[in-house]
């Protein structure tokens, strides 16, 4: 069965340090999210994508933040210059063409930043 | 804004008890609803959905019945397994946004044999 997945599994940076955590959607879906979840907290949504482009992004996902479609397969979030409050397990989904059709969730990449 | 509140953990039964995890939701609009489960070291994958009113969700012996009188979605099984441990998480999708899914807090089961 096809499936999300996610690299690295866990990313451990210090402050002030881009990361880029990467994702592999679900080869025939076109719309892609990122959410995280801070330890304890609730998962929170950060950006969709589609068709190359943001479609919705939150509050949370302010300019520090970026996606990326480099290529058909590679979903990509950076963070520029990290915070110690960006520690959190971020999760990558993709969907089907319709919008609030299911979306299917990769494993997730824990960061850590120090 | 949406939101999802659902009844924190954890919750710890014996196997073959009678599950039931409490979830209500503040949305405008027609949200669909979600449980998704998160086992140890796993990604969240679905496990049902509902799309309006008075539809019944069901999969792996879980129900829920999204309920608009009530905004209620509350999952329930019948007789858990040690294999349901695991962290469930209710969610909605539309209401104001075509696009986010909007996630409760999530509630550990452990199961013990």
């Amino acid at each position: 069965e096809p499936e999300v997945t996610q690299t690295p599994s866990h990313q451990v940076t210090q402050m002030g340090q881009e990361v880029i955590l990467r994702c592999v959607p679900i080869s025939n879906h076109l719309y892609f999210y990122w959410y995280r979840q801070i330890l304890g907290q609730k998962v929170e949504f950060l950006v969709s994508f589609y068709n190359n482009e943001i479609s919705e992004k939150s509050e949370i996902f302010d300019d520090q933040f970026s996606v990326e479609r480099p290529d058909g397969s590679n979903f990509t979030l950076k963070i520029r210059s990290t915070k110690l409050e960006d520690s959190a397990m971020y999760f990558c989904a993709s969907s089907p063409s319709s919008l609030l059709d299911t979306q299917y969730f990769g494993p997730g990449t824990r960061l850590t930043v120090l | 804004g949406d939101s999802v509140t659902q009844m924190e953990g954890p919750v710890t039964l014996s196997e073959e008890a009678f599950l039931t995890i409490n979830c209500t939701y503040t949305a405008t609009g027609y949200p669909s609803l979600f449980w998704y489960v998160q086992y140890p070291g796993e990604g969240l994958q679905l496990l049902l959905k509902a799309t309006k009113a008075d539809d019944k969700g069901s999969n792996k012996g879980f129900e829920a019945t999204y309920r608009k009188e009530t905004t209620s979605f509350h999952l329930e099984k019948g007789s858990v397994q040690v294999s349901d441990s695991a962290v469930y998480f209710c969610a909605l999708a539309g209401g104001g946004s075509n696009y986010k899914l909007t996630f409760g807090k999530g509630t550990l089961l452990t199961v013990n044999p």
